[in-house]
């Protein structure tokens, strides 16, 4: 069956440290891949998306990700997080085939300290 | 833009009883709905997929006659919880695309079953 794995459950970091969260799926066709984002006490917010083109995806509040097909990896970074940062995310794939059905990841907390 | 709510935010209810929750798009037409349910500290699990005017589709393992769907309309799915049970308490969670891969997510409802 078709998965996502988030390798890494609880980060913890300091402000203005590098961020780098891995997502790795399983299934060998065309995907859409996604990142979300949940703060504490709200909903889910769409950080960024990979369709096609160029594999390195820039989303929203300075977050990137990088879509290497070779080791279906979409791991999630930023350059230098905030307290603000502090929250879950969720990588999501939906398979080009599959009537826009997503599947998460077990998602990563992430703790930063100011 | 691609506002999607929930009503209510959080119900509580009596074993036995049943519980209606409504997801509803705001400013777009959602051809097709997603309800998850989320367990705390765990991810998203997606119960069924709900397309406009048709029966849902539900995932493995979802009971179908104590989770009932219906999407009477472009923006309106409901989700109702039959003869719940402590075990049902969780978060709630819809999402609506419009012929799209990209998803909206409402901000969920937290069921509590006393």
């Amino acid at each position: 069956a078709q998965s996502v794995s988030q390798h890494n459950h609880h980060v913890i970091l300091s402000e203005a440290a590098s961020l780098e969260l891995g997502c790795n799926y399983s299934y060998g066709g065309t995907v859409n891949l996604f990142w979300y984002v949940q703060y504490p006490g709200q909903h889910l917010q769409l950080l960024l998306k990979y369709f096609s083109g160029d594999p390195l995806v820039k989303g929203i509040k300075g977050f990137e990700a990088e879509f290497i097909k070779s080791k279906f990896s979409f791991n999630l970074r930023k350059p230098s997080v905030q307290w603000s940062d502090t929250a879950e995310y969720f990588c999501a794939v939906n398979r080009m085939d599959s009537s826009y059905k997503l599947i998460f990841g077990s998602g990563t907390r992430l703790l930063v300290r100011p | 833009g691609a506002v999607v709510s929930q009503h209510p935010s959080w119900v509580i209810c009596k074993s036995g009883t049943s519980v209606k929750i409504e997801c509803r798009s705001l400013d777009f037409q959602a051809t097709t709905m997603f309800w998850y349910r989320q367990f705390p500290k765990q991810s998203l699990m997606l119960m069924a997929t709900s397309n406009e005017g048709s029966k849902a589709t539900y995932e493995q393992g979802v009971e179908k006659d104590k989770f009932l769907i219906n999407h009477a309309s472009l923006t309106l799915s409901t989700l109702t919880v039959t003869s719940a049970h402590p075990e049902d308490s969780s978060f709630y969670i819809c999402s609506a695309t419009h012929r799209g891969h990209e998803q909206y997510f409402g901000p969920g409802t937290r069921l509590t079953v006393t």
